[in-house]
């Protein structure tokens, strides 16, 4: 079945830095993507979306990139701060949109 | 504007019971979804309605069940509970077309 995986559960980085996880999906034809961040006692948080039309998308700190010839995304956190600290998911969801796969998650730990 | 509520936060049962969580997704929202999460399994999809009408369910067994009724205010349902439901329940409403998700805090349920 339909599956999206994580490289890593857990990556810690130094405040400042720049923080990358990777996510990786197997269904090629996915044409919608999302990461989430969640923080100790709440739900899922939208962080921002990506459509396979798309290399590359980016937000406010945050970047996103697509390879669909590997099936592959990341998510970019630019001068990571401890409020970044969090587990983060990549999800695809189904054509139609009645159901969203999650990925295992990364736990994002910021160092002072 | 309100988020998800999702009542009770909080819930201890015991073995062989039976309990309903409420989730009251954003004014305009018509589509609710409901996730359990597990540190083990991590986020699986349980079901998703639209205008009172079940589109999609995960593999859980029949004792997950769910409605959701006009006011697009959804429950959901777990009869005979075991152990291993202990988890973390979500709820999660999306605006027509929009395929990402605005989530609740979630109802932690712990079953002894």
């Amino acid at each position: 079945g339909e599956s999206v995986g994580l490289h890593l559960p857990t990556l810690s980085v130094q405040e400042g830095d720049n923080s990358i996880i990777n996510c990786a999906y197997s269904n090629s034809a996915s044409d919608y993507f999302i990461w989430y961040k969640q923080e100790s006692g709440k739900g899922p948080q939208f962080i921002i979306d990506i459509r396979s039309n798309m290399d590359k998308r980016q937000g406010q700190r945050v970047t996103v990139l697509l390879n669909k010839t590997v099936k592959h995304l990341s998510l970019q956190i630019a001068a990571t701060q401890p409020g970044d600290s969090a587990v983060y998911f990549c999800a695809v969801p189904n054509t139609g949109g009645f159901k969203t796969i999650f990925g295992a998650g990364t736990r994002l730990f910021v160092k002072a | 504007k309100a988020g998800v509520t999702q009542t009770p936060r909080y819930l201890i049962k015991t073995r062989g019971q039976q309990v309903t969580l409420s989730c009251s997704p954003i004014s305009g929202h018509r589509s609710v979804s409901w996730y359990q999460q597990t540190p083990g399994q991590g986020l699986q999809f349980l079901f998703e309605y639209f205008s009172e009408t079940q589109r999609n369910k995960g593999n859980f067994p029949g004792r997950f069940s769910g409605r959701q009724f006009s006011n697009s205010r959804s429950e959901m349902n777990v009869s005979t509970l075991e152990l291993g439901d202990s988890a973390l329940y979500l709820c999660a409403s999306s605006f027509p077309g929009n395929y990402g998700y605005t989530f609740g805090s979630g109802t932690r349920l712990t079953v002894v």
